[in-house]
């Protein structure tokens, strides 16, 4: 069965550190994978997205994903961190028979100054 | 619009009362997910639409719940006889088509009293 795990519950970061968020998946074939944030109060905004080609995608507000599938992993990155950042990640991946995305339960980011 | 729109943004309810949550996905959009957010945990799939075809119910936890899709746009999602474990987040989504990045609607949060 599809799976998604995101082992790092919270996370705290300096501002202008640089930051990952881990993520691993479980799936049979090639998975469609995706990075989503959520503000508080908010819905979620993607910010990056792999489907296919290159390992290392590039997403909105400077974010990074690398796609590692001897790891079954899809770990976030971004060099230099923004108090802006802070918000909840959600690691995603989507069934090939297009019925849903599972989650993962996600990694709260604290931004300090 | 040029999002997906809940609504009501919150909803308050008393225990076994019935509620529906409203969901105009973006137009032109075929794909159709609701999914609940309880606090601390990631995001529960319960239903997906895709055109004309026949939802994907898999995820509804009980028979209390239920969800309809008109004319292909805007979705409604009913809880009949509301219990205190239904209060979370209800999250609906809209996409192109599968697997296309997801929008999310900026949520409904219920609570049960």
């Amino acid at each position: 069965a599809q799976s998604v795990t995101q082992p790092d519950i919270h996370i705290t970061v300096s501002e202008g550190a640089s930051l990952e968020l881990r993520c691993n998946y479980s799936y049979g074939a090639t998975p469609y994978l995706f990075w989503y944030v959520q503000s508080p109060g908010q819905g979620l905004q993607l910010l990056l997205k792999y489907f296919s080609g290159d390992t290392l995608v590039q997403g909105i507000k400077g974010f990074e994903a690398e796609f590692k599938r001897s790891q079954s992993s899809f770990n976030l990155r971004k060099p230099s961190v923004h108090w802006s950042d802070a918000a909840e990640y959600f690691c995603a991946v989507g069934a090939n028979t297009g019925n849903q995305f599972y989650f993962g339960t996600g990694t709260s980011l604290t931004v300090i100054p | 619009g040029a999002g997906v729109s809940q609504s009501p943004s919150n909803k308050v309810t008393e225990k076994g009362k019935d509620v529906e949550l409203r969901c105009d996905p973006i137009s032109g959009h075929t794909a159709l997910y609701w999914y609940r957010q309880s606090l601390g945990q990631g995001l529960e799939f319960l239903i997906y639409f895709q055109g004309n075809s026949a939802p994907d119910k898999s995820g509804l936890p009980s028979d209390r719940f239920s969800a309809e899709r008109t004319g292909g746009s805007v979705s409604t999602l009913t809880i009949q006889r509301t219990q205190q474990e239904d209060s979370a987040v209800y999250l609906c989504a809209s996409s192109a088509g599968p697997l296309t990045e997801a929008f999310f609607g900026q949520g409904t949060r219920l609570t049960v009293v």
